[in-house]
């Protein structure tokens, strides 16, 4: 079993329309939860972190996390084109390492 | 407060050439971590430094790839006979020291690499 699994898409969406990302993960150990927005040709930022189960919200985004489930989601409310990217799912070092393990990425695009 | 820079941003090499990739973090920050992001693939991690130190290299493959992070100046990754393979997406990130209960860690643009 993969240790994050992340459904590449692509996903597209109609502007104003609800988006609904979404990681698995098969580590019990991870205790806190990340969303990277990348855009094309860039690097990754840090959107949302969250640590524990329930829902964070900031903005139009809320990070929801189901650590019974192993399932962690990201929906974006009222999405813009400006949301066009790829979401990555991202869970922090474990055991003393200091690597990200992130998820493949969904690609979104949101079309005016 | 400039962030974290990493040039070039396109490398061309041909097969067997050596290619090295800098990265300057942002100001303030002494942690420094490369990633690897393959087409259809996800950042996967490759190496933690410290000044002068490699902290955790279990990402690296084990031939032919090679980090270091000097007291002065850049980190560097070089990536010696390169193969076509090697095409890629490497992006560097930082983070400041230790003490921060999460590790957030800042992305550069990365360098794409080319190997014909």
């Amino acid at each position: 079993q993969k240790e994050v699994e992340q459904d590449p898409g692509p996903l597209s969406v109609p502007e104003g329309a609800i988006v609904s990302l979404n990681c698995t993960y098969s580590n019990s150990a991870f205790q806190y939860f990340m969303w990277y927005r990348q855009y094309s040709r860039k690097g990754p930022e840090l959107l949302m972190y969250t640590y524990s189960s329930g829902n964070k919200e900031d903005g139009r985004f809320t990070a929801q996390v189901d650590k019974s489930s192993k399932y962690i989601s990201l929906f974006i409310r009222d999405s813009q084109p400006s949301d066009s990217a790829t979401y990555l799912c991202a869970f922090p070092p474990q055991g003393g390492s200091e690597k990200l393990v992130f998820g493949k990425g969904t690609k979104l695009t949101v079309n005016p | 407060n400039a962030g974290v820079m990493q040039n070039p941003r396109h490398l061309v090499r041909r097969r067997g050439q050596e290619a090295r990739l800098r990265c300057s973090p942002m100001k303030g920050h002494s942690h420094v971590y490369w990633y690897r992001q393959l087409p259809e693939e996800g950042l996967k991690f490759m190496v933690y430094l410290q000044k002068e130190n490699i902290i955790d290299e279990s990402g690296m493959p084990k031939e032919r790839f090679s980090a270091e992070f000097p007291k002065e100046g850049p980190s560097i990754l070089r990536i010696q006979q390169v193969v076509r393979g090697d095409s890629a997406a490497y992006f560097c990130a930082s983070s400041p020291p230790r003490g921060r209960t999460m590790n957030e860690q800042f992305f550069g643009p990365g360098t794409r690499l080319t190997v014909l």
